[in-house]
């Protein structure tokens, strides 16, 4: 079945920075975007960011233009967030998620990681 | 920025009931609005896609509809497991953005 699992917790410093992993499984990875999505404790959902497995390109939002990097490696199906100057507002829970439709990037989620936390504290 | 406000931001109903979310749209977004549903702990899940369509897994009792600005999802009646909290989100402009949620708990 189509599977993404990301690694696990992070408790960082403010002004570090995180690094997190995104691993697809039961589909072709090249096919479908990848997105990341951030939820806040007790909030909605905010898109970061997405990648386009198969090119390399990718488009960030502009409010973490300047912090965000997402990248691929192919060749282990994997997807990746670093977010940079981290500050406490954030930490939250961070999803990778494939986009629902093959080859197109404003699209639904679906399916989703599991998530992972990310908290920033001193 | 399309802006999404669901309402209302908690629905109180019992096992059988009918229940009927909203969502409304800062601007026209067509048929291009999902809903997912996200349960304690868990990540979200893809419940219905462009306006009406349901996704994969979901009963017949969830459904979607809408066009433009103003959209609904309607439980026709709550089954224990559909207690949880529920999101649209659009893709019709980037960035791409969410609703607020409404948490559906048993009454």
């Amino acid at each position: 079945q189509v599977q993404l699992v990301q690694s696990g917790a992070e408790v960082k410093k403010p002004g570090a920075s995180v690094r997190v992993s995104c691993k697809a499984s039961g589909y072709t990875f090249s096919d479908y975007y990848i997105h990341w999505v951030r939820q806040a404790p007790g909030q909605g959902f905010e898109w970061m960011a997405w990648i386009n497995p198969k090119s390399g390109g990718t488009n960030y939002a502009q409010k973490f233009q300047d912090r965000v990097t997402m990248t691929r490696d192919t060749s282990i199906n994997s997807a990746y967030l670093e977010l940079s100057r981290l500050r406490s507002d954030d930490t939250a829970v961070y999803y990778c998620a494939r986009g629902y439709t093959s080859g197109l990037a404003g699209t639904e989620f679906d399916p989703w990681g599991q998530g992972t936390l990310v908290t920033v504290s001193s | 920025e399309v802006l999404l406000t669901q309402s209302p931001a908690t629905l109180s109903l019992s096992p059988g009931e009918r229940a009927t979310l909203s969502c409304r749209a800062s601007q026209n977004i067509r048929n291009y609005l999902a809903w997912y549903q996200q349960k304690p702990g868990q990540a979200p899940r893809l419940l219905i896609y462009d306006a009406s369509n349901r996704a994969t897994g979901f009963p017949a009792r969830f459904s979607g509809s809408g066009s433009g600005t103003d959209f609904t999802l309607t439980i026709s009646s709550l089954e224990p497991e559909d207690f949880a909290v529920y999101y649209c989100q659009q893709r019709s402009n980037w960035p791409l953005t969410f609703g607020g949620g409404t948490k559906v708990e048993i009454k």
